[in-house]
């Protein structure tokens, strides 16, 4: 199973983009890159996903590389809104043919007033 | 937009009762549902993966007995915490796949608290 890699913590000011990164070096061709927020107590939210193109929607981009080995979520316009746990993954097919999603430790994204 | 809806939010229990949580797929059918349990400070881990009508499929080191899960409909799943004890204390989140659908839509969760 692929494994995503991010980096523990980011802070951002409020405002600007906030870029997260996330490493799967493992990724298997037909795996899509998910990325998911959570915000504290609260079920996670789906933000954006993709395969190998990039992608846009009314709340983010995702840029994936070329080689699909590393991805970036882009927030154009941070707010004190956006602080949550950003979690990066690849959705796996698991022995029995049913595909989940496995969460590692995310990104804890923390906006600056 | 697809919509789970998580009941309870909340629920204290003493220790040796058993708890019930419904997950149910409000706008949509969901053949596959998964449960998640969250103790505080860690990431989400997945417990097990239920499709309608068949049995669950369990997380290698959860009990299938101590954590009963239930998919009778494609629009609601269940997960009951049996002879539930303190250190079963945790935020359990469910998930729901629409059928043909790639997208995965989240219940707002639910805090067990036993005391």
């Amino acid at each position: 199973d692929a494994k995503t890699t991010q980096p523990t913590s980011m802070d951002c000011a409020e405002g600007r983009a906030a870029n997260l990164p996330c490493n799967h070096s493992t990724i298997s061709g037909n795996e899509y890159v998910y990325w998911y927020r959570q915000i504290h107590s609260q079920g996670p939210q789906y933000i954006i996903h993709g395969l190998k193109n990039n992608e846009t929607n009314e709340m983010a981009s995702l840029i994936i590389t070329e080689d699909r080995k590393s991805s970036t979520l882009i927030l154009p316009h941070a707010t004190l809104r956006d602080t949550a746990v950003y979690y990066c993954i690849v959705r796996v097919a698991s022995n029995f043919g049913n595909e989940k999603l496995t969460f590692g430790t995310g990104t804890r994204l923390t906006i600056i007033p | 937009g697809a919509v789970v809806s998580q009941h309870p939010s909340w629920v204290i229990c003493k220790s040796g009762t058993s708890v019930k949580i419904e997950c149910r797929s409000l706008d949509f059918q969901a053949t596959t549902m998964f449960w998640y349990r969250q103790f505080p400070k860690q990431s989400l881990m997945l417990m097990a993966t239920s499709n309608e009508g068949s049995k669950a499929t369990y997380e290698q080191g959860v009990e299938k007995d101590k954590f009963l899960i239930n998919h009778a409909s494609l629009t609601l799943s269940t997960l009951t915490v049996t002879s539930a004890h303190p250190e079963d204390s945790s935020f359990y989140i469910c998930s729901a796949r629409a059928t043909n659908n790639y997208g995965y839509t989240f219940g707002s969760g639910t805090r067990l608290t036993v005391v």
